[in-house]
């Protein structure tokens, strides 16, 4: 298994554009989640998949952004109208059982960069 | 509200031992997980506590006390390879989403 992977691992974008992240979790991954993270601090919880379901999105959220998973598997998060505020590291992390324990296993993000 | 504090920065010296403190206040709490983040790179999964008292796993040992709200990352034997950021993150209880505080810097000297 080759872990998260996530695409692209950098992306520039201008203002007002639309821009798509995917991610493919670990196969056996039921579970998937999106965060973000700024410089000098910590993720930030985006939404949560389980499954092809998406339990649970963060009220922080505007309603710019909006994340997929079709078929269980991987998962793509779109950003519409990007703002300069957007621009961060967006990790995606998959898990298979927390009642055991097990964290998260993140995807080397990818970083994007409004102009 | 929910807030989880930890130390910006920390310095230690190779070989020795450091410990990295995280308090929270949550609306729920449903485990106490530790991570490291080298720069530039993914978080990795370090332990888990959900119950009180000591976790210990090889070089590194978490704490939990649940009715102080506190937590500690152990770390022994320092090595060099060891410098990097150490997230607190609290799972709260239900909903899915973990908290993340804003990371420990530790720096491990020659």
């Amino acid at each position: 298994d080759t872990g998260v992977s996530q695409d692209p691992r950098h992306k520039i974008t201008k203002r007002g554009q639309n821009v798509t992240f995917r991610c493919d979790p670990i196969s056996e991954h039921n579970r998937l989640y999106w965060y973000r993270q700024t410089l000098g601090q910590g993720p930030e919880f985006l939404t949560y998949f389980q499954n092809e379901a998406q339990l649970e999105k963060s009220r922080l959220l505007s309603d710019r952004f909006s994340a997929e998973r079709p078929k269980g598997s991987f998962s793509t998060l779109e950003i519409q109208r990007t703002e300069q505020g957007d621009s961060a590291m967006y990790l995606c992390a998959s898990s298979y059982e927390e009642a055991l324990g097990y964290g998260y296993t993140f995807g080397s993000g990818t970083r994007l960069t409004v102009v | 509200g929910q807030n989880i504090d930890q130390p910006t920065e920390m310095t230690a010296t190779e070989g020795a031992i450091v410990q990295i403190n995280c308090t929270y206040q949550t609306s729920g709490f449903n485990g106490l997980f530790w991570y490291q983040q080298h720069a530039g790179e993914a978080p990795t999964f370090l332990s888990y506590n959900v119950l009180d008292g000591l976790e210990e796993k090889g070089r590194f040992s978490s704490f939990l006390s649940r009715s102080k709200g506190y937590s500690y990352l152990l770390l022994k034997e320092l090595q060099m390879k060891d410098s990097a950021s150490y997230l607190c993150a609290v799972k709260v209880s239900g909903t899915y989403k973990y908290i993340f505080g804003t990371g420990t810097r530790l720096k491990v000297l020659a």
